[in-house]
């Protein structure tokens, strides 16, 4: 079955650096979803990357999508203590979503 | 509001017990999820169901069991069978499968 692969597992910065997260897949996509989940919580929807190539941008977040639908990153700039928390890509399989095993982002204030 | 709800919030069991957890949702969503999630982990699929009456096993089935009788409800019997019951649980639910998926607040079970 498919697999997604996501790198780092874990990263601590500085608050005011930047941070970015991979993720990779072992497949195609159809497309690419990515979530966050802080601290105690649960996973919140970010955004859905549907096209080769695809950048999309969310304040200070950006997030894109491999021209080969394979692999897709997410990068923050000027990292906060708001942004702390666990990122998750999920890569659509069929009728489910398969997850990677996500990146925890520790924010040094 | 609509919204997932999950409870409890927190569960402990006995080892040997069968547990249920219920998970709800007003959303009108077709597709609902059972995720279990172990620490510093990932998410893996327990179950799915993408319609009332229907239901699929995800990744993880084994030692567990779902039902679907209604579309708001899609509870998660997580039984003695279960090898390592002790995690969070997430129940989401999407308007389509493979769609944007709304999760709950999860439940966290401990068994002792």
């Amino acid at each position: 079955g498919q697999q997604v692969m996501q790198i780092p597992q874990y990263q601590h910065v500085q608050e005011g650096e930047d941070f970015t997260t991979y993720c990779n897949s072992s497949t195609t996509l159809s497309n690419i979803q990515w979530y966050k989940q802080r601290p105690g919580g649960h996973p919140v929807f970010l955004i859905q990357l549907v096209k080769s190539g695809e950048v999309k941008k969310q304040k200070r977040l950006t997030f894109q999508f491999g021209e080969a639908k394979k692999n897709s990153s997410l990068h923050i700039t000027a990292t906060q203590t708001t942004d702390v928390g666990t990122y998750f890509c999920a890569g659509k399989d069929g009728n489910k979503l398969v997850f990677g095993a996500g990146t925890i982002l520790r924010v040094k204030s | 509001d609509g919204g997932i709800t999950q409870s409890p919030k927190y569960l402990f069991r006995k080892e040997g017990q069968n547990v249920t957890l219920s998970c709800e949702q007003n959303l009108n969503h077709d597709a609902m999820y059972w995720y279990r999630q172990d620490p510093g982990q990932g998410l893996r699929l327990i179950y799915y169901s993408q319609i009332v009456n229907d239901f699929q096993k995800g990744d993880i089935a084994e030692g567990y069991s779902v039902s679907r009788e209604k579309k708001e409800s899609f509870p998660l019997t997580v039984t003695s069978a279960q090898k390592n019951p002790t995690a969070f649980y997430l129940c989401a639910s999407s308007i389509g499968t493979g769609g944007e998926q709304f999760f709950g607040p999860g439940t966290r079970l401990t068994v002792l």
